[in-house]
């Protein structure tokens, strides 16, 4: 799967757009990018997926750049709720049921 | 909506004690997966599987570990002899089928081995 790089932290007020960013500059073709997030030491939450195309559902909405080779989660009104630990990861939708693999994501911290 | 619970919620053992996680899969679910987080530091994958069999297993999934869908709800994970290292938050997840490959986490077994 491909690298992906995310900034470690970010800050944002309460009732702004959180948007938060990720480079995979070697994502290929048939690699979908996900994002996930955890709070505080829950289980991961899966947020959004997308391939090419953007994306947008009750969470949240995924723009990703024509080359591919990044994308921006946008949280179009933050709460404090949505303090967490975002992750960006870059897979393969096999049909083997293959792992995820995360890095160290970007903490948002949302602010009154 | 459907979830993946996780029991217990917390675990304390003493080293060279065994233990088992359970975890229940969202009902209709066939691939499951153990990941663990250690205080601090990146989600793990240990092992995935799917047809009664392993599909993928870490490194980290080393002779201590095993896994096992005793009947048609439960997974479970078992560390036969515990460690100190083995100390972690362990996640349980689940995908539906090969056409919907996200994956669904549970709440996480704390497990403090002392």
């Amino acid at each position: 799967d491909a690298k992906t790089t995310q900034p470690p932290s970010m800050d944002c007020a309460e009732g702004r757009a959180a948007n938060l960013p990720c480079n995979h500059s070697t994502i290929s073709g048939n690699e979908y990018v996900y994002w996930y997030r955890q709070i505080h030491s829950q289980g991961p939450q899966y947020i959004i997926h997308g391939l090419k195309n953007n994306e947008t559902n009750e969470m949240a909405s995924l723009i990703i750049t024509e080359d591919r080779k990044s994308s921006t989660l946008i949280l179009p009104h933050a709460t404090l709720r949505d303090t967490a630990v975002y992750y960006c990861i870059v897979r393969v939708n096999t049909g083997t049921a293959s792992k995820l693999t995360f890095g160290t994501g970007t903490r948002l911290q949302v602010t009154l | 909506e459907p979830e993946v619970t996780q029991t217990p919620s917390h675990q304390v053992t003493q080293m060279g004690q065994e233990v088992i996680l359970r975890c229940v899969p969202i009902s209709n679910h066939l691939y499951f997966y153990w990941y663990r987080q250690i205080l601090g530091q990146k989600v793990e994958f240990l092992v995935s599987f799917y047809n009664n069999e392993i599909s993928e297993k870490s490194e980290i999934f080393d002779d201590q570990f095993s896994v096992e869908r005793p009947d048609g709800s439960n997974f479970t994970l078992k560390i036969r002899s515990t460690k100190l290292e083995d100390s972690a938050m362990y996640f349980c997840a689940s995908t539906r089928d090969r056409g919907q490959e996200t994956q669904y986490f549970g709440p996480g077994t704390r497990l403090l081995v002392l």
